[in-house]
């Protein structure tokens, strides 16, 4: 597909389990980021990578939270004994260096 | 985001109605985006804008970005069912690729 696509789509962990979020963005797109969206709000910025460099961490909201794009094309988001608080949606978006964001469908994670 | 207000929240309209969207920054914005998002859903990519005054149209949807830099509008003409959606305005308030988004405003239409 030529869109910007996230799996797993829905992951329900218990509370303590480490998870793992994956984003495919469009081939060739040089800029990647990862926002979170609690329900009802607008997403929030979590870090941003140019090729595989991460160049802005400063939204990731503790150190249990942790993103690679070791080649510069997939990444993944990390996060280390979900809490409760962590439920949320994750959205990946990819931009070609600057403008508009192309955005996944998200994975909704649910921690329980 | 704090940062980005919008109003209104919520939007019931009649089918064939027109209706405004406003997104209000205290910090100029270094580009302004519309999106629209269905419940469950990922962003879909509607308008940018980045110059005052600028005015950019698609179907019946025209945005606005004010002279200022710091407000714009999403006008939507002659409302229909498929407009019914989340619709979010994101913005850069500092050079760069982050966005900051406002909390969106949930547009029902009613046929």
């Amino acid at each position: 597909g030529a869109g910007v696509s996230q799996s797993p789509r829905y992951k329900v962990a218990k509370r303590g389990q480490d998870v793992a979020l994956r984003c495919d963005p469009i081939s060739g797109h040089v800029s990647l980021f990862w926002y979170q969206q609690a329900l009802g709000q607008g997403p929030e910025f979590l870090t941003y990578f140019q090729n595989e460099a991460q160049l802005d961490k400063s939204g990731l909201p503790s150190d249990r939270f942790f993103a690679e794009r070791p080649e510069g094309s997939v990444s993944t988001l990390k996060i280390q004994r979900t809490q409760q608080e962590d439920s949320a949606v994750y959205l990946c978006a990819s931009s070609p260096q600057l403008g508009e964001q192309f955005f996944g469908p998200g994975t909704r994670l649910t921690v329980l | 985001s704090q940062e980005l207000e919008q109003s209104p929240q919520s939007l019931i309209v009649q089918e064939g109605k027109n209706l405004t969207i406003n997104c209000t920054s205290s910090k100029t914005l270094y580009g302004l985006y519309w999106y629209k998002q269905k419940y469950g859903e990922g962003l879909i990519f509607l308008m940018m804008l980045q110059k005052g005054g600028e005015e950019k149209s698609h179907e019946k949807i025209t945005a606005k970005l004010d002279e200022k830099k710091q407000q714009s509008s999403l006008h939507i003409t002659a409302s229909q069912p498929s407009h019914a959606g989340i619709y979010l305005c994101g913005a850069g308030l500092e050079y760069g690729n982050k966005l900051v988004f406002g909390a969106g405003t949930i547009l029902r239409v009613k046929s």
